[in-house]
């Protein structure tokens, strides 16, 4: 069965402080690790990574791959109230067509 | 452009009653998928259609049933509502070319009671 585990599942830091926050899978057939901010509404997409141990950043966000031990990171430094949001990632498959399996988020609050 | 937009935006239905969920893509993508997400379990794959005139199962595909009408449009149907499948329903389209991005609807509030 595929399965995509985040952790941990709830956080809740000052602002300034800077967080780590991990998505572990377990998928046949991996394309790619997807990661989505979900605010009120519709995930957003924030970043795909396909290699390995190449960090992709933007902003004060950045993510990594490890394809051997089958985690991605994503960070975010000097984290500020708009970044409180529910993160999510997801592992992109091919399974007679493409789809993407989704892990349970991690609900980041920020505190000011 | 709107993206993929969804309707309604919420809903309130009793046990037993039928309803259909309402998506459309302006971006001329190929692929759809109509996601349910209850809290604590992420996003779960109900139905997809990875072209015009195809569907297929995912997840979680019981008690639904899809249709793609047209390359823009894909619906989602409860037959005979059940408690079980009060959620937020979201859908998403995603062009075939090399990106797994997917572009998610504003989502549907369903409550079944």
């Amino acid at each position: 069965e595929d399965k995509v585990v985040q952790s941990p599942l709830s956080l809740v830091v000052h602002e300034g402080d800077t967080v780590t926050l991990n998505c572990s899978y377990e998928v046949t057939n991996f394309r790619s690790l997807l990661w989505y901010k979900q605010e009120k509404k519709a995930p957003t997409f924030l970043f795909m990574l396909t290699s390995s141990g190449i960090e992709k950043k933007s902003g004060r966000l950045s993510s990594i791959l490890d394809k051997k031990e089958l985690f991605s990171i994503l960070n975010i430094t000097a984290t500020q109230t708009g970044d409180s949001a529910v993160y999510l990632c997801a592992a992109a498959i091919i399974q007679g067509a493409q789809k993407l399996v989704f892990g349970q988020g991690t609900r980041l609050t920020i505190n000011p | 452009n709107a993206g993929v937009t969804q309707t309604p935006k919420f809903q309130v239905l009793k046990t037993g009653q039928s309803m259909t969920l309402q998506c459309a893509q302006d971006m001329n993508h190929n692929s759809m998928y109509w996601y349910r997400q209850d809290p604590g379990m992420g996003l779960r794959l109900i139905y997809y259609s990875a072209s015009e005139g195809t569907t297929d199962k995912g997840e979680v595909p019981n008690g639904y049933n899809v249709s793609r009408l047209n390359k823009r449009e894909f619906s989602l149907r409860l037959e005979s509502a059940a408690p079980s499948q009060t959620s937020v329903y979201f859908c998403a389209s995603r062009d075939s070319g090399g990106s797994y991005e997917q572009y998610f609807g504003p989502g549907t509030r369903l409550t079944v009671t």
